[in-house]
């Protein structure tokens, strides 16, 4: 089983460029989740999903744009990657309910 | 007061040793309670849900107070491949994502 796939696993950015940080579960899950992830200060919410078509700011959404538009796929965009966005990115999916939240491998992102 | 809070440590046990990590909450509706390991550089995983009565598995042992909204984990017979960072995590009523402590990190040493 696959479970949350993110891509890529590791990138380098130059401030100002955008990318997008790719996310699929094949678990059929509603929730979908943005985390990062920086020394001392735990996992830190973005940005979540309720379910196809509905999306939801969480602790630290400025910077971070998503959507989901499929139940699989719940891609992450960076709009202008600053230094401060330097960090380990990490995409969970959940059922109904939140028993167990299942993790992506994380993408590691440096901004220079 | 944060949501969920841990002891960062670092605890650093010889092996055999039994270690105990201590959370708690501040969201009094909050229902459902785990905790989670992350090793090194890779994704946290479930380790274990958390019951009101108390449950056990294997050497692990976990224990909810509501009354104190405090969360433990005991570790007996502590193992090199216990070895890492151990988080509280807390459901928010309604349709919001987990939360998140930011972690108990544990060393076993020979």
């Amino acid at each position: 089983n696959a479970g949350v796939t993110q891509t890529p696993k590791f990138q380098v950015l130059k401030t100002g460029q955008s990318m997008t940080l790719q996310c699929a579960q094949d678990m059929n899950h509603e929730y979908m989740s943005w985390y990062r992830q920086d020394p001392g200060m735990g996992l830190r919410l973005i940005h979540y999903s309720v379910g196809a078509g509905i999306t939801d700011q969480g602790e630290v959404p400025n910077g971070y744009n998503v959507s989901r538009s499929t139940t699989e796929d719940f891609p992450l965009r960076l709009l202008s990657a600053a230094p401060s966005q330097t960090s380990v990115y990490f995409c969970a999916s959940s059922t109904e309910g939140q028993v167990e939240a299942f993790f992506g491998q994380g993408t590691r992102l440096t901004v220079v | 007061r944060k949501e969920v809070e841990q002891d960062p440590g670092p605890f650093n046990v010889p092996e055999g040793a039994t270690v105990a990590f201590n959370c708690t909450y501040s969201n009094s509706a909050s229902q459902s309670f785990f905790w989670y390991r992350q090793d090194c550089r890779k994704e946290p995983k479930l380790l274990m849900s958390v019951y009101s009565s108390g449950n056990e598995d294997g050497r692990f042992t976990a224990q909810l107070n509501r009354a104190s909204q405090y969360i433990s984990l005991l570790i007996r017979d502590s193992k090199l491949s216990d070895s890492a960072t151990y988080l509280c995590v807390v459901n928010r009523p309604g349709n919001t994502p987990l939360v998140f402590g930011k972690g108990t990190r544990l060393s076993v040493i020979a």
